[in-house]
């Protein structure tokens, strides 16, 4: 069964202080995995789209990564504004072009002044 | 630039009524999606349309109907509501195959009393 965990589900920073969210998955061949980013109240907002293993794409502060088990977000030196939930999806090969995605239960972050 | 548009925000229903919540978006994507979200259970797929003129069933279906009436909208019905529909629902569109990643709508808060 395609499954998609997140860890920590609540993450509590300093302004300035970097740190990682993880993305574990399981999925029988990965056509592409996604992060977003949800703020309270609001439809999630889409960040990064991942295709294989060893690929990196950074937006400002953040830099998801990808191995063949796992994604990271990293969060570099974070402000306050960074504070939301973030999301993490996959979709699978055999999902061919339904465009369905798997998400998984979210991470929220909080970043402190 | 209004994306995915999503009516009404907010709704109260007593157990048994039925509505029906709307989903416009106007980028000329090809798919169209609902999910629901609850707190611990993240996003989960109710129902999809990967193309106008086609919907499929997805991971929590039982409950629920859908119409595709054009290329801009998609609906969900509730026929008789329950409790346990209570939650709050998105809609999401996408390019075919949905590698763009999806664009939500700020979705629809339903209380089911």
């Amino acid at each position: 069964e395609d499954q998609v965990t997140q860890s920590p589900e609540a993450l509590r920073l300093q302004e300035g202080e970097s740190s990682s969210l993880n993305c574990s998955y399981t999925v029988s061949g990965l056509r592409g995995l996604f992060w977003y980013r949800q703020d309270p109240g609001k439809g999630p907002e889409f960040l990064f789209t991942l295709y294989s293993a060893g690929e990196e794409k950074e937006k400002e502060r953040l830099k998801a990564t990808l191995t063949k088990k796992e994604s990271f977000l990293h969060i570099t030196a974070p402000k306050p504004e960074d504070s939301a939930t973030y999301l993490c999806a996959v979709q699978a090969l055999g999902s061919g072009n339904t465009g369905k995605l798997i998400f998984g239960q979210g991470t929220t972050l909080q970043v402190k002044p | 630039n209004a994306g995915v548009t999503q009516t009404p925000k907010f709704q109260v229903l007593k157990t048994g009524q039925s509505m029906t919540l709307q989903c416009a978006q106007d980028m000329n994507h090809n798919s169209m999606y609902w999910y629901r979200q609850d707190p611990g259970m993240g996003l989960r797929l109710i129902y999809y349309s990967a193309s106008e003129g086609t919907t499929d069933k997805g991971e929590v279906p039982n409950g629920y109907n859908v119409s595709r009436l054009n290329k801009r909208e998609f609906s969900l019905r509730l026929e008789s509501a329950a409790p346990s529909q209570t939650s709050v629902y998105f809609c999401a569109s996408s390019a075919k195959g949905g590698n763009y990643g999806y664009t939500f709508g700020s979705g629809t808060r339903l209380t089911v009393v």
